[in-house]
């Protein structure tokens, strides 16, 4: 069974521009949670969609958004990039009730 | 909210020797446990987890942790560590609220 993928696997930025990243879950799996990983605040949860319905968020700003497909796949928004959103996001799929989280390989943004 | 404590930023470790990664969560109920292994510039992948039951737990890899109700600690170990074990370690916690909260990692240096 294939991984979650994430496209694009790098990304590179001006200061206020937007970006969109996408992410496939693992074939079954309904559930998709977004995590932004940076050196100084590690792994933070940005948030949750199942069923094209947001379940759970983190304490990002606005200029953080989402959504999910009826086929499960999920995209992430970020406006008006600041520098320091610079990370490695990652996405996660799970199964429909479940805290096992499955992460795929992450995007790269850098922001400059 | 509960919050996970990763005490060792870094271990170095010999190859062939044993391996402990120390965590402890904070949690008021039983939480749902896991261990994430990150190699450089890849996503997380999960190692082992811990819902309920027989608090001793197996994973991939040749690693097993074991939760610690009294202690609030779930402790990943390994008998015999080799050169491709060296990686950063996540602990992570979940809450049932499909979000789950990381530790700061421990990043492990064999050497040969």
């Amino acid at each position: 069974k294939a991984g979650v993928t994430q496209t694009p696997r790098y990304l590179i930025k001006t200061r206020g521009q937007q970006v969109t990243l996408s992410c496939s879950p693992i074939s079954g799996h309904r559930s998709v949670s977004w995590y932004q990983q940076t050196p100084g605040q590690g792994l933070q949860f940005l948030f949750e969609y199942f069923s094209e319905t947001q379940r759970n968020k983190g304490n990002f700003p606005g200029r953080f958004s989402g959504r999910q497909f009826s086929n499960s796949r999920s995209e992430m928004n970020v406006s008006t990039l600041e520098l320091g959103d610079s990370a490695l996001y990652l996405c996660a799929s799970s199964l429909e009730f479940s805290e096992e989280q499955y992460f795929g390989p992450g995007t790269r943004l850098t922001v400059t | 909210a509960q919050s996970v404590t990763q005490p060792d930023i870094h271990i170095t470790v010999s190859e062939g020797a044993s391996l402990e990664l120390r965590c402890n969560y904070s949690y008021g109920a039983t939480p749902y446990l896991f261990w994430y292994v990150q190699s450089p510039g890849q996503g997380l992948q999960l190692l082992l987890k811990y819902f309920s039951g027989d608090t001793l737990v197996q994973g991939i890899k040749g690693f097993e942790a074991e939760f610690k109700r009294s202690q609030s600690s779930f402790n990943l170990r390994k008998p015999s560590v080799h050169w491709s074990d060296a990686a950063e370690y996540f602990c992570a916690v979940g809450a049932g609220d499909y979000k789950l909260s990381f530790g700061a990692g421990t990043t492990v240096t064999v050497r040969a």
